[in-house]
């Protein structure tokens, strides 16, 4: 089994409508993030939690929220999809010690019509 | 705002051959920083990190760090097929910054 899984891997949404994607691992992590890429952009950061209680908003947050549920859980919503929101998402993980570096899941496949 | 800096490529390389990779970043007190492969459609994964100022090596992969110069390169001795692939700079502090990544193309 996957250390970070992410549920679904792909999905197909209208515009207006409420999408969440889910995020946990079984790495003991305490650090959990969600990115977007497109092609051309690389990975841009959405937003980032060091534990339960703590959020924070990355680069491109705008039209985003999360919710840490648990340590092991992170889900990332989007209130309304718009089509510019089509991309691949990933959830990532990474320990509190300085040499530790980030772990991905598989991705989610995002496309809004 | 911290940056970091890779050209976009393609980079192509004849098989066999050493594949070059660069990145610059704008963060001088950085101390971490990583390179991960990525192939299209699928997640990054871990090829190298590196801490200490030098050479770094592991099979046919070397990672070289400069802070002196803030700058971090990743060579690909022996270049096969399977290694055409995005490549991602990273660097750490409380997050990881990449880069926007160098599409590279080994030809057969």
């Amino acid at each position: 089994d996957a250390d970070v899984t992410q549920t679904p891997r792909n999905r197909i949404t209208k515009t207006g409508k409420r999408i969440m994607l889910e995020c946990s691992q079984t790495k003991g992590h305490d650090r959990m993030y969600w990115y977007r890429q497109d092609p051309g952009l690389g990975l841009r950061l959405i937003y980032y939690s060091f534990d339960v209680k703590d959020i924070n908003k990355g680069e491109i947050s705008d039209g985003y929220s999360v919710s840490r549920q648990a340590q092991a859980k992170f889900s990332l919503s989007l209130e309304s999809a718009i089509p510019n929101q089509t991309a691949l998402y990933f959830c990532a993980t990474m320990g509190s010690g300085s040499g530790n570096t980030i772990y991905f899941g598989e991705g989610s496949w995002l496309t809004v019509v | 705002q911290k940056e970091v800096e890779q050209n976009s490529g393609p980079l192509s390389v004849p098989e066999g051959a050493i594949a070059s990779l660069n990145c610059t970043y704008s963060d001088r007190g950085s101390q971490s920083f990583f390179w991960y492969r990525q192939y299209s459609g699928k997640s990054p994964e871990l090829i190298m990190s590196i801490y200490s100022n030098g050479d770094k090596e592991d099979g046919r992969f070397t990672a070289q760090l400069n802070k002196a110069s803030q700058y971090v390169s990743l060579l690909i001795r022996d270049s096969q097929p399977s290694d055409s692939a995005t490549y991602l700079c990273a660097v750490r502090d409380d997050k990881i910054i990449f880069g926007k990544g160098t599409r590279l193309h080994i030809l057969p």
